[in-house]
């Protein structure tokens, strides 16, 4: 079974803090994604990586960053954090040639008081 | 990315076949139908997708029409598990961008 871990169920952070939130896959997926769900606005795509080191822009980028050292691994920045960014954060993976079917973490619901 | 409308929400008793519908009349002939549902407070998981052919998998069946204006998703033995919000999207293959959920079908299955 492929599993997508995300780092926090829930995370509470303050305005203008630095937030990490960590994506980790175990089936050596070439394709990670990072969203962002909202009522009434659907899954929203902020970023995205086909490989290593590499990234694009999704959606939604502003007030985003990401990193991907590690094949595993897909990092979302939010380098000052600000209410309007408090969602429910999904991380997804999948095999290169295969972008349809996502294999979704189980999302982190991150708060900007 | 062709638009999609489905209803906001169905009943379907445990046992019986669930045929969730969904409109998608301005689709391209490049882009693929997806099957997505999320259960409450969990990601999204994949269903199913097709271009124009039905499909099968253990989890669904996929009827589209022979326009393509249009499809329908069959559980064919709802359980309660499978209450959820199912999400009918289309897009071209390779398109990552654009993966939009929508508001889907919120599926209620009773005992």
């Amino acid at each position: 079974d492929v599993k997508v871990t995300q780092s926090s169920r829930y995370l509470v952070k303050r305005t203008g803090e630095k937030v990490f939130l960590e994506c980790v896959q175990d089936m050596d997926h070439e394709n990670m994604f990072w969203y962002r769900q909202d009522p009434g606005l659907g899954l929203r795509l902020i970023y995205f990586s086909y490989d290593v080191k590499m990234k694009e822009k999704g959606d939604i980028p502003e007030g985003y960053s990401v990193s991907r050292e590690k094949k595993e691994r897909f990092s979302l920045i939010l380098e000052s954090a600000s209410t309007n960014q408090t969602s429910m954060y999904l991380c997804a993976s999948t095999i290169a040639g295969t972008p349809y079917e996502q294999y979704f973490g189980p999302g982190t619901r991150l708060t900007v008081t | 990315d062709a638009k999609t409308t489905q209803p906001p929400s169905m009943d379907c008793a445990e046992g019986r076949a669930a045929n969730l519908p969904c409109n998608h009349s301005t689709i391209s002939g490049n882009e693929y139908v997806y099957w997505y549902r999320q259960i409450h407070s969990q990601g999204p998981q994949y269903i199913i997708h097709g271009l124009k052919n039905n499909e099968t998998n253990e989890m669904a069946s996929l009827i589209i029409t022979e326009d393509r204006k249009s499809s329908t998703l069959i559980l064919p033995h709802a359980t309660l598990r499978d209450t959820a919000v199912y999400y009918c999207i289309v897009r071209a293959q390779h398109n990552f961008n654009k993966f939009y959920f929508g508001s889907g079908t919120k599926l209620n299955v009773k005992p």
